[in-house]
């Protein structure tokens, strides 16, 4: 079975400041793809990155980076000076990878971020 | 290019009764997942359509079931609505070939609320 943990229910921070969000995963798995989503009050889900396990690069676009860990089971997201417009709920999700399309997505609970002007 | 789209926005029903959502994929997609997501939660997998058959399933009862059409549009149906089903469905889109083939777009949902 697979399983996505995000710890921090809500993050609050001052406009400007680097925030991180954690998440850590299970799965038997040992190829699987990594995903996260972010989802406005408009409720559609955006997505964001994608991350195959075999590749443990880490990414960076613009003010977002991600921190992918193997050997932690971790796959957390950090925005550097964050701004008001990153308010929104942010999903991590992980899926197998069975190389014939898009498998069920697992998610997390999901962490609200709050970021006040 | 149209995203995904989903009807109907919202939609109020009665415990016992039966309800049916749409979707659309987004041009050249030919996968199409559901998931529903309680307020507060994370959305959950319900089942994958492809080629007009079910090809995968997340863990929820016989209630719901799902049809996959020609053009790639799909329908989740919920018989017996619970209380409980009240949530928000939302649709996703993907294609099975190609690069990348894996990426799931999502539809703005439909807001069901079961009284």
């Amino acid at each position: 079975a697979q399983k996505v943990t995000q710890a921090q229910t809500e993050i609050s921070v001052v406009e400007k400041e680097d925030v991180t969000l954690d998440c850590v995963y299970e799965t038997r798995d040992t190829t699987y793809y990594l995903f996260w989503y972010k989802q406005p009050p408009s409720g559609e889900l955006v997505f964001l990155i994608r991350r195959n396990s075999f590749d443990e690069q880490n990414e960076i676009s613009g003010r977002y980076s991600w921190n992918f860990q193997k050997s932690t089971s971790s796959f957390n997201f950090t925005i550097t000076a964050s701004q008001v417009v990153d308010s929104a709920v942010y999903f991590c999700a992980l899926s197998p990878y069975s190389g014939g399309g898009a498998d069920g997505l697992t998610f997390g609970k999901g962490t609200h971020l709050i970021i006040q002007p | 290019d149209a995203g995904v789209t989903q009807s109907p926005t919202h939609l109020i029903k009665t415990r016992g009764q039966q309800v049916t959502l749409r979707c659309s994929p987004k041009s050249g997609h030919d996968t199409v997942s559901w998931y529903q997501q309680a307020l507060g939660q994370g959305p959950q997998f319900i089942f994958q359509y492809y080629e007009e058959e079910e090809r995968q399933r997340g863990n929820f009862p016989d209630r719901f079931s799902g049809h996959q059409f020609p053009n790639y549009s799909s329908e989740l149906n919920v018989n017996a609505l619970l209380l409980g089903d009240s949530a928000l469905y939302l649709c996703a889109s993907s294609r099975t070939s190609g690069r990348p083939h894996n990426e799931q777009f999502f539809g703005p949902g439909t807001r069901l609320t079961v009284l």
